[in-house]
């Protein structure tokens, strides 16, 4: 099974700053078979990353995803207060099973 | 549009059983994987089980083989969570899912609670 470890486990940021958050991989996500899902209290999980690097339907380009084998990053250039919420990342290259990491809550500094 | 909807869940004692209920709409249902996660109070996101699109094939999280059996009926547009033998620690939301690989659509999830 791969354990995907996720850092920092809560990001303090402003409006309008870059926030940078790391997934990394117990073992080689599979052609990067790498997502991201954003998560605010109340709501079900939405997709915003697939294939380690390709933006979901209607996510903004302030959104980026990069990485290859077992580190992943997600970008968010400059962050709208929208954007403050729970992050986490999916490995669906080796499943089952499927996993996930356990999350970075992204909160207004 | 693609939509997803759980129902089924409430409070169940200890050693009992639900059947959670996945309505979908907006797609060809039949044609997809499909999946249930569940989130436990407060905490990250679990990955339960999956099924192909005919049925025919299924996986399980070690944590609820030999408890918890997924099925659909695709005639009916409708992926299903049979749980027996319920823990406390099987309390979340449980969200059901679509596969594209990624999980591309989320329901809103149904809740259970299993305690005395």
């Amino acid at each position: 099974e791969i354990v995907l470890t996720q850092s920092p486990g809560t990001l303090s940021l402003s409006p309008g700053e870059r926030a940078t958050l790391s997934c990394r991989a117990s073992q080689s996500v599979g052609s990067r078979y790498l997502a991201w899902y954003q998560q605010k209290p109340g709501q079900a999980p939405r997709l915003l990353i697939y294939g380690a690097s390709n933006r979901a339907t209607g996510i903004p380009d302030r959104f980026s995803g990069s990485g290859s084998g077992t580190d992943f990053t997600l970008t968010i250039s400059r962050l709208d207060p929208e954007d403050f919420a729970v992050y986490s990342c999916q490995q669906y290259g080796s499943s089952p099973p499927i996993t996930f990491g356990q999350g970075t809550r992204l909160e207004i500094k | 549009e693609v939509h997803l909807v759980e129902s089924g869940g409430g409070l169940v004692q200890p050693g009992g059983s639900l059947r959670l209920s996945c309505a979908a709409s907006g797609f060809t249902f039949s044609s997809y994987w499909m999946h249930w996660v569940r989130q436990a109070p407060g905490k990250g996101l679990v990955w339960i089980s999956r099924i192909d699109p005919d049925g025919s094939s299924t996986d399980y999280a070690d944590s609820v083989k030999g408890r918890f059996t997924i099925s659909r009926d695709n005639a009916k547009n409708t992926l299903y969570l049979q749980m027996n033998s319920l823990r406390a620690e099987d309390t979340a939301l449980y969200y059901c899912a679509r596969q594209q690989p990624f999980l591309d659509y989320w329901g809103q999830g149904t809740l259970v609670t299993v305690s005395s």
